[in-house]
Order: C-alpha cells, then structure tokens, then sequence
C-alpha cells in the first residue's frame, strides 16, 4: 500500500513569490492534514479537509490556503511568500474510522 | 488552550542506557496522546498511543502511560540501540479531532555505541 506522497520534496523561492505543495493521500484516506515545522516553532497544524471541505484549520494568515479534491488529493498554497515560511511542509492523511495520521516525507520550501 | 511541553533536548545515551524522555500536557476534556518519531530526512511515524487515563502504549520496546493526575505521557525505552536515534514528539488531540494534533518542541535523542 503506498504511503502519503509529498511533491516537491524540496523547492527554493525568493520572497513575494507564491507556492503551491501537492499531498496524495493514501488511498481509502478521505481527510488530509497540512502541518508547518521549523526549529523556532516546531510543528504547527496549519489545516484540515475532508471530503473537499476544510474541516479545521489552525492560526496562520490569510496567505496560506488550501484545497482538496475529489480523489482526496490536496494542495497547499502560500502567498507572497516571506522569509519565515522556509519551513518543511507536512502532510498527513487519516483513515476513515479512528487511528492514526499517517505523515508524508515533507516538502521543504527555503526562501530566500 | 491546549499545549504540550516535553523535556529539552538534546539527550545523549550510551547504547543499553535507560530512556526517559518527559511530556506534560494541558488540555481541557479528556485528549488521546500520542508520541511520534522522526528519522533524519523522514516524516513523522507513530510510536505509540494512548486514549484514555491509565492507558499504557507500547511499541518497539518504548511505553508510554497516561497519567491523568499528574497530566504526563512520559516515554521509556529499557535499553536503548544506536537505531534509536532520531527526534522524538510529544502531542494531543482533542476527542473527535483526531487530525488536530498540538505537538510538543521535540527531543533529539542520540544513541552512542
């Protein structure tokens, strides 16, 4: 069974510039989690979606975003990018009855 | 609002030492804690779980038990192997949001032959 699949796995993009990250779950998997981790804040849940709705999302601003689609894949966008979004980009898929996130390798973003 | 707070890192052993590495938690309700690993260059993996006061996890030789009165899931490893090395996370969530998780800052463990 594949695990969740993270591209790209590393990206380098100079500030005001936008990203978009692609998570595919694993399969079965209906809701999909996005996570921030950096050495300063450690990881941090940014959203969550379930059947192309966001369920949850977490204390970041505006200029992130998200989206499912209805093979359960999912897309993060950031905007105007600044030097404090150079972070590993986690995604986590969760089954469709109680147990555990199951996480992705990351997508590293570096900006510069 | 709900936080995790574990031991500083980093720690250092001998191969065959005694791991402990303390969590404490705050949280309203009754949260399910989990302890999560990270191998360099991986995502995270669950190590182990626990969903209710008195539940003991226990995965690969490391055990965890939820202490509801003094609000801790400490971590333990009775002899711990250089494969051992990686960053450990404390985290929580909250009943019926599962996909929430609020992780500790993480303990990087280093296991020396």
């Amino acid at each position: 069974k594949a695990g969740v699949t993270q591209t790209p796995r590393y990206l380098i993009k100079t500030r005001g510039q936008q990203v978009t990250l692609s998570c595919s779950p694993i399969s079965g998997h209906r809701s999909v989690s996005w996570y921030q981790q950096t050495p300063g804040q450690g990881l941090q849940f940014l959203f969550e979606y379930f059947s192309e709705t966001q369920r949850n999302k977490g204390n970041f601003p505006g200029r992130f975003s998200g989206r499912q689609f209805s093979n359960s894949r999912s897309e993060m966008n950031v905007s105007t990018l600044e030097l404090g979004d150079s972070a590993l980009y986690l995604c986590a898929s969760h089954p469709p009855i109680d147990g555990e996130l199951f996480f992705g390798e990351g997508s590293r973003l570096t900006v510069l | 609002g709900n936080s995790v707070t574990q031991m500083e890192g980093p720690v250092t052993l001998s191969e065959e030492a005694f791991l402990t590495i303390n969590c404490t938690y705050t949280a309203t309700g009754y949260p399910s804690l989990f302890w999560y690993v990270q191998y360099p260059g991986e995502g995270l993996q669950l190590l182990l779980k626990a969903t209710k006061a008195d539940d003991k996890g226990s995965n690969k030789g490391f055990e965890a038990t939820y202490r509801k009165e003094t609000t801790s899931f400490h971590l333990e490893k009775g002899s711990v192997q250089v494969s051992d090395s990686a960053v450990y996370f404390c985290a929580l969530s909250e009943r019926q949001r599962a996909q929430k998780l609020v992780f500790g800052q993480g303990t990087r463990l280093t296991i020396n032959p």
